[in-house]
């Protein structure tokens, strides 16, 4: 079954206290991709990459990094998280950047910081 | 600086009948457009694409059309039916998608 998994699907943290999301996807999409999804605004992209060891920012990038080393996995990494960053994160995969089909997104990630 | 607005944040319309959604961008630069469901505690799902160099495209019970010169684009369900409930997404793609705030749509019996 094609499906991008993150884990976990929730998530309370401290502030200041790193944390990775992880995402990783089955179907040998090149393209992969990191929203936020907040209350009127939604989904904004966070970082894309388009293939292994390729990724960029996306429209809101502050605070995260990620990284790229296999074709399947995309972690999110908070290295200090703060209080606004608490959010409803989604990964997404395609088969490229610009796939008319659609991206597949994972479940979520909800976290919280406090 | 949101390229996608999606100006209604509601929906409600009774089951059998016409659900209209509307979503409207700046970029005239987006090559096409993308309609995303989701339901709650889910990721979204894509639903529907179309072409900028198309006015319309059906599939099913979900067509939508584009308006270029208004920078418009909507999409019917019909006949909306319960298991439509749920939050729509408008999206747009140039070199990275764009997405709208969302619409949630509520289907009454």
């Amino acid at each position: 079954e094609a499906q991008v998994t993150q884990n976990p699907r929730y998530l309370i943290t401290v502030t200041g206290k790193k944390l990775t999301v992880t995402c990783s996807q089955n179907m040998n999409h090149e393209y992969m991709s990191w929203y936020r999804q907040d209350p009127g605004l939604g989904l904004r992209q966070i970082y894309y990459s388009m293939n292994v060891e390729v990724t960029d920012k996306g429209d809101v990038p502050e605070g995260y990094k990620v990284s790229r080393k296999e074709k399947r996995n995309f972690p999110l990494i908070l290295e200090s998280p703060s209080p606004n960053q608490t959010s409803l994160y989604f990964c997404a995969s395609s088969l490229s950047g610009g796939s008319s089909q659609g991206a597949f997104f994972g479940q979520g990630t909800r976290l919280t910081v406090v | 600086d949101q390229q996608v607005k999606q100006n209604s944040p509601s929906l409600s319309v009774q089951e059998g009948r016409i659900s209209i959604l509307n979503c409207d961008y700046t970029n005239s630069m987006f090559d096409y457009f993308l309609w995303y469901k989701k339901y709650p505690a889910e990721g979204p799902t894509f639903l529907i694409s179309i072409s900028s160099i198309k006015d319309k495209n059906e599939d099913g019970r979900f067509t939508v059309f584009l308006n270029k010169s208004a920078k418009h684009l909507s999409l019917h369900i019909v006949p909306s039916q319960p298991g439509d409930s749920a939050v729509y997404f408008c999206a747009a793609f140039d070199y990275k998608l764009s997405f709208g705030a969302g619409t949630t749509v509520t289907v009454r019996a």
